[in-house]
């Protein structure tokens, strides 16, 4: 068990639909990245947060959004889900901004019909 | 954007096989870390390479870099079905990771 948390497991929804994926990190760290992996990109980051502000930004599509709140949860934001959407998203918390080891979830599998 | 391509892309063994896995950099490594990742599961944290040079080992697992060939190789001895899964390289602040390796030991 990493300590990270995220909800739903699994989400099947329709296309141009909107879900919110949520992840609590790992008691005490400030650091939270989120990533989507599918089959055929591999492990995309997307974005990552420091302490409730956004520290860097990957590959994230204009109709996915994030925020870190002041408890330090995490939410993905992913709407006008269209089906290339389908994959798994993955939240990892780290105790510092920059280098270090990553602690990752489960993942929600996200399945866009 | 910095591109790290992992070979093999997949590999069968016997089980008390040795092994190596590839991760080659298109940029200067400045830090490389490897994963393992059980199918459909979240990856787990192996090793953090920081130094040209470094060499790194837990269990039977070794991690090499060579900043100079941007390239990080990993190496499992005597390898066992628990070394199943996928690894993965991870470079630039961890917002880039390779393509992987899915590794399968056979009993």
């Amino acid at each position: 068990d990493s300590g990270v948390t995220q909800t739903p497991k699994h989400l099947i929804t329709a296309t141009g639909q909107r879900v919110t994926l949520r992840c609590s990190p790992r008691s005490g760290d400030l650091s939270v990245y989120w990533y989507q992996q599918s089959l055929d990109q591999g492990l995309q980051f997307l974005i990552q947060y420091y302490n409730g502000e956004e520290r860097a930004k990957g590959n994230i599509l204009e109709r996915f959004s994030a925020q870190q709140f002041p408890d330090l949860h995490s939410e993905l934001n992913l709407s006008s889900l269209e089906l290339g959407d389908s994959a798994l998203y993955f939240c990892a918390s780290s105790e510092l901004a920059g280098n270090g080891e990553l602690f990752f979830g489960e993942g929600s599998r996200l399945t866009v019909l | 954007s910095q591109e790290l391509e992992q070979s093999p892309q997949s590999l069968i063994v016997q089980e008390g096989k040795n092994l190596t896995i590839n991760c080659t950099s298109s940029k200067t490594l400045y830090g490389l870390y490897w994963y393992k990742q059980k199918y459909g599961e979240g990856l787990i944290f192996l090793m953090m390479l920081q130094k040209g040079g470094e060499e790194k080992s837990h269990e039977k697992i070794t991690a090499k870099l060579d900043e100079k060939k941007q390239q990080s190789s990993l190496h499992i001895t005597a390898s066992q079905p628990s070394h199943a899964g996928i690894y993965l390289c991870g470079a630039g602040n961890q917002f880039y990771f390779g393509t992987g390796t899915s590794l399968t030991v056979i009993p």
